[in-house]
C-alpha cells in the first residue's frame, strides 16, 4: 500500500492563480479530510468528507473547494489564490470517522502564493 | 468549539531522562484523544489513540493518559533518545456527527547526546 499519497510536494502560486491539490489513497477508507498548517496556528480543517459523494466545511473553508467522486480521491480546489493560502496542505484518511480509527496523514503540500 | 493547548511549546532534555509533555481541551465529550509525531517537513504519524472509555494506552517506550473529568492528557516518554526529537502534537475528536479532529500546536522535543 502507498497508504496516502499528495501531489505536488511544493508548489508556488501568484495572487489569483487557481489550482487543485491532489490527494489520493489506496487503502479504501471512506473518511477523507484536509489540514492546513500554519506556524504558531497548529493544523486547522478545512474540509471533509464521510464517502463518495459527501463532503462538509470544517474550520477554515472559505477559499477552498473540495469533491469526491470517489472514494480513493479528495482534490483541494483552490479557486483564486490569495498570500494567506501560504501554508502546508495535509490530506489525512480513516476507514471511517469513528471512535476507534486513527488518521493516517499524506507527507503535505508546500504552497507558496506571492 | 474544542479547543487543545500543549504546554509547554517546547522540552530540551538529556538523553536518557523520562519526560512528560501534557495536553489539555476544553470540551470533555471527545470520541477519542491521539498524539501524533510530526518530523521536520514531514507528515504526521499516529503513535497512540485513547478511546473515550479508556485510561491510557502503552506502546513500548510510550504512555498514554486520559482523564475525561479534567480536560487532559498526558504523553510519558522513557528513557529518551535522540531520535524520539521531534514535534508532539495532541489532537481530540470530538463534534456530534462531524467528527472533527481538534489539534494543538504541539511541543517540539530535543533530546540532547
Amino acid at each position: 500500500n502507498a497508504g496516502v499519497t499528495q501531489t505536488p510536494k511544493f508548489q508556488v502560486l501568484k495572487t489569483g492563480q487557481s489550482m487543485t491539490l491532489q490527494c489520493a489513497q489506496d487503502m479504501n477508507h471512506e473518511y477523507m479530510s484536509w489540514y492546513r498548517q500554519d506556524p504558531g496556528m497548529g493544523l486547522r480543517l478545512i474540509h471533509y468528507s464521510v464517502g463518495a459523494g459527501i463532503t462538509d466545511q470544517g474550520e477554515v473553508p472559505n477559499g477552498y473547494n473540495v469533491s469526491r467522486s470517489t472514494t480513493e480521491d479528495f482534490p483541494l480546489r483552490l479557486l483564486s489564490a490569495a498570500p494567506s493560502q501560504t501554508s502546508v496542505y495535509f490530506c489525512a484518511s480513516s476507514y471511517w470517522a469513528g471512535s476507534q480509527e486513527t488518521q493516517y496523514f499524506g507527507p503535505g503540500t508546500r504552497l507558496l502564493v506571492l | 468549539k474544542q479547543e487543545v493547548t500543549q504546554i509547554p511549546a517546547a522540552l530540551s532534555v538529556p538523553e536518557g531522562e523520562n519526560l512528560v509533555l501534557n495536553c489539555s481541551f476544553t470540551d470533555s465529550a471527545i470520541y477519542n484523544l491521539q498524539w501524533f509525531r510530526q518530523d521536520p517537513g514531514k507528515g504526521l504519524t499516529s503513535l497512540l489513540l485513547i478511546q473515550s472509555s479508556q485510561r491510557e494506552q502503552t506502546s513500548g517506550r510510550l504512555n498514554a493518559s486520559l482523564d475525561k473529568s479534567s480536560g487532559r492528557s498526558t504523553l510519558y516518554i522513557a528513557a529518551s533518545q535522540p531520535g524520539d526529537s521531534a514535534t508532539y502534537l495532541c489532537a481530540a475528536l470530538s463534534g456530534a456527527g462531524s467528527y472533527q479532529l481538534t489539534f494543538g500546536k504541539g511541543t517540539k522535543l530535543s533530546v540532547i547526546p
